[in-house]
């Protein structure tokens, strides 16, 4: 069974830092993972999509990379800004129905 | 841009109402599902839909029930709803194989 976990639970930081959200999945026969952000009360929006065949994927101040060997994947904020602040999960399909199994999410708090 | 829309943010009903979640996607996306996200467990699936009139249980599907009787819309069912059932629930559509696009979510409590 497919487990992802993402540590920490909760991040706090200054504003202009740089920081690493971590995830990890236990099964790493995957074809992609995927990157979201969630607002507090809102939806999901996708943020990044690494496909299996690649190793990084960039967009703006955000860069994902993913180590299937290892089964760990990183997102990578550079110089963090309080609009940042979010919960940010990660998910890798599962199964051969297109079912996604998401990780609980780190809770980042970008400081003014 | 894809549109996922959930018919209320904020519902509350009472233990043994029948409840029904409403979803519409604007993208003819085949795929449809509907989540539960819990502090501390995440987001877990109770169904999901590749098709009209076909359903798949996901991961937490006792209590609910579904339908899709057309392409864009999938509806979400509470039988007798139950104190348990209080939670945000997600509602998200997809082409086989490609990101899942999200609702903004309904967050229901059962009183």
């Amino acid at each position: 069974k497919q487990e992802v976990t993402q540590i920490p639970a909760a991040l706090s930081v200054p504003e202009g830092e740089n920081l690493v959200l971590n995830c990890s999945f236990t099964d790493s026969a995957i074809y992609n993972l995927q990157w979201f952000r969630q607002d507090p009360g809102k939806g999901l929006t996708s943020l990044l999509l690494i496909q299996s065949s690649q190793r990084e994927q960039t967009s703006g101040r955000l860069n994902a990379s993913l180590d299937k060997s290892s089964g760990r994947s990183t997102l990578y904020i550079a110089a963090s800004q309080p609009g940042d602040s979010a919960t940010y999960l990660c998910a890798v399909p599962w199964g051969g129905n297109n079912d996604m199994r998401f990780g609980a999410g780190t809770r980042l708090t970008v400081k003014p | 841009d894809v549109k996922v829309t959930q018919s209320s943010r904020y519902l509350v009903k009472r233990t043994g109402e029948k409840v029904f979640l409403e979803c519409v996607q604007d993208m003819d996306h085949e795929n449809m599902f509907w989540y539960r996200q819990d502090p501390g467990l995440g987001l877990r699936l109770i169904y999901f839909s590749y098709d009209v009139k076909m359903k798949e249980k996901g991961d937490i599907p006792e209590g609910y029930s579904v339908s899709r009787e057309k392409k864009e819309r999938f509806s979400l069912i509470l039988e007798s709803a139950s104190t348990n059932q209080t939670s945000m629930y997600l509602c998200a559509s997809s082409i086989p194989n490609q990101p899942q696009h999200f609702g903004d979510g309904t967050r229901l409590s059962i009183l």
